[in-house]
């Protein structure tokens, strides 16, 4: 089943801050980040786990609430090179990280 | 080399064309996949490859048929497509197979874009 992403859409001035949310409806063992810029394959961000392990990317910074089924990204002081679609994939326990299901995208436009 | 490769990044077919999509990756990941994505929508899995065997196929038509020669290479054979079929097809791969993986961290190539006419 399809996460629900939001917003949909985010503006931001360089230097400001943006949450991107998460969450599904059935048990999560493992949620991804990807932000994927037009034109350009996904790339990807974070990988949260159930159990608390993290693994990614230096800059930014993500939570994984298990019992709510949520993962917020987080993204401070943003750069213009942080614009683009952000997609977070969930996955059920049976398959582990290998059958993502994305979420509608969040497209993030960040401004001088 | 941190790459996945995908040939071609264009292409144009008719409804009666046989094309293929080719993908390599030199990481030593043994899983693999195919993703299809429209404008301005997530990629939708269609196949999964571990161990070059085939582990997930998402109720894709048989129109589209994947391959994976060796634990390098994957292909989708195309045959007989629709314009609907128009769409970027990505691949990608991650370490280990199906059974396991726990971070299952995807590398992507950056697509074939396929129009169908």
């Amino acid at each position: 089943q399809q996460p629900v992403q939001s917003p949909q859409a985010v503006i931001l001035r360089e230097g400001e801050d943006a949450v991107i949310n998460c969450s599904s409806s059935k048990a999560l063992y493992s949620v991804h980040w990807y932000r994927q810029k037009h034109g350009e394959a996904p790339v990807f961000l974070m990988i949260l786990l159930k159990g608390g392990e993290q693994k990614g990317h230096e800059k930014i910074s993500a939570s994984f609430n298990e019992k709510k089924q949520q993962s917020s990204l987080y993204l401070t002081a943003s750069q213009l090179s942080y614009s683009g679609t952000y997609f977070c994939g969930t996955g059920g326990k049976e398959t582990s990280g290998s059958r993502l299901t994305f979420g509608e995208g969040t497209q993030l436009t960040v401004n001088p | 080399d941190t790459e996945v490769t995908q040939t071609p990044k264009h292409l144009v077919m008719g409804m009666t064309n046989k094309k293929s999509l080719k993908c390599e990756q030199h990481m030593g990941h043994r899983a693999m996949y195919w993703y299809k994505q429209k404008a301005k929508k997530p990629p939708e899995l269609m196949f999964v490859y571990s161990y070059e065997k085939l582990s997930i196929n998402e109720s894709v038509p048989s129109r589209f048929s994947p391959e994976c020669p060796n634990s390098s290479l994957l292909n989708l054979h195309l045959h007989a497509l629709q314009p609907e079929d128009s769409a970027l097809y990505l691949c990608a791969s991650s370490q280990g197979g199906l059974a396991g993986v726990g971070t299952g961290e995807l590398f992507f190539g950056e697509g074939s874009r396929l129009t169908v006419l």
